[in-house]
């Protein structure tokens, strides 16, 4: 069962487009919901984050918003570059008995065209 | 660079064999996560440590365990290897808080 549901699959945007990325979930204990950026042979690597008790944070051209109602939240890429091209992966981290664990979203494959 | 240091990078082995993958964690992280990413199962969560005692269990399976050591390194041991096993393995950790995780390069096993 996935516990982060990740869309879309794979997404292509022209330079200095807004890239777009969704993820839901179901569990209302995750209190902490992170997006990482995946290079082709790296690690994931931290991008940026939020708490449930925040409805959108900025860092530079990237921009979680979040809906606790809805229990959905996104990543905006704006004016994106080829360097975003990458996978990303949105998490949500478990409260409770399995605080500290990550479940990971399936990932979007962005490319962005010059 | 997330500080994680993880080796080896690549391993090829074949069934039934036993391998240890090692990670060594950012300076003053006490706690220590290990991931495994396939193509049919994505990002899974596998196991945690928090200084030297494991905190939390995922989809690890019972061919595989974990360790913290007193100076925080962590291995994680695969045995009895099967095709299914192939795949990267991430390790990552954070500090007391728990919430930012740092993965490390990762290591890439290739079972044949």
């Amino acid at each position: 069962q996935q516990q982060v549901k990740q869309s879309p699959q794979s997404l292509i945007v022209q330079k200095g487009g807004i890239s777009i990325i969704n993820c839901a979930y179901e569990n209302t204990a995750f209190d902490y919901f992170p997006w990482y950026q995946q290079f082709p042979g790296k690690g994931p690597a931290l991008l940026i984050a939020i708490r449930p008790d925040v409805s959108e944070k900025k860092e530079g051209r990237f921009t979680i918003s979040f809906n606790k109602s809805a229990k959905q939240f996104s990543l905006h890429i704006m004016d994106s570059q080829p360097g975003d091209s990458a996978t990303y992966f949105c998490a949500a981290r478990g409260g409770g008995s399995t605080l500290g664990r990550l479940y990971f979203g399936r990932g979007t494959q962005l490319t962005v065209w010059p | 660079d997330s500080g994680v240091t993880q080796t080896p990078k690549h391993l090829i082995t074949a069934t039934g064999q036993r391998v240890t993958l090692r990670c060594s964690p950012r300076s003053g992280d006490l706690s220590v996560y290990w991931y495994q990413q396939s193509l049919d199962q994505g990002l899974q969560f596998l196991i945690q440590y928090y200084n030297g005692e494991e905190r939390a269990k995922g989809n690890i399976l019972e061919r595989f365990s974990a360790q913290q050591f007193p100076d925080l390194h962590s291995e994680l041991n695969l045995s009895s290897l099967e095709l299914g096993d192939s795949a990267l393995y991430f390790c990552a950790s954070s500090g007391t808080s728990g919430s930012e995780q740092y993965f490390g390069p990762g290591t890439r096993l290739t079972v044949t």
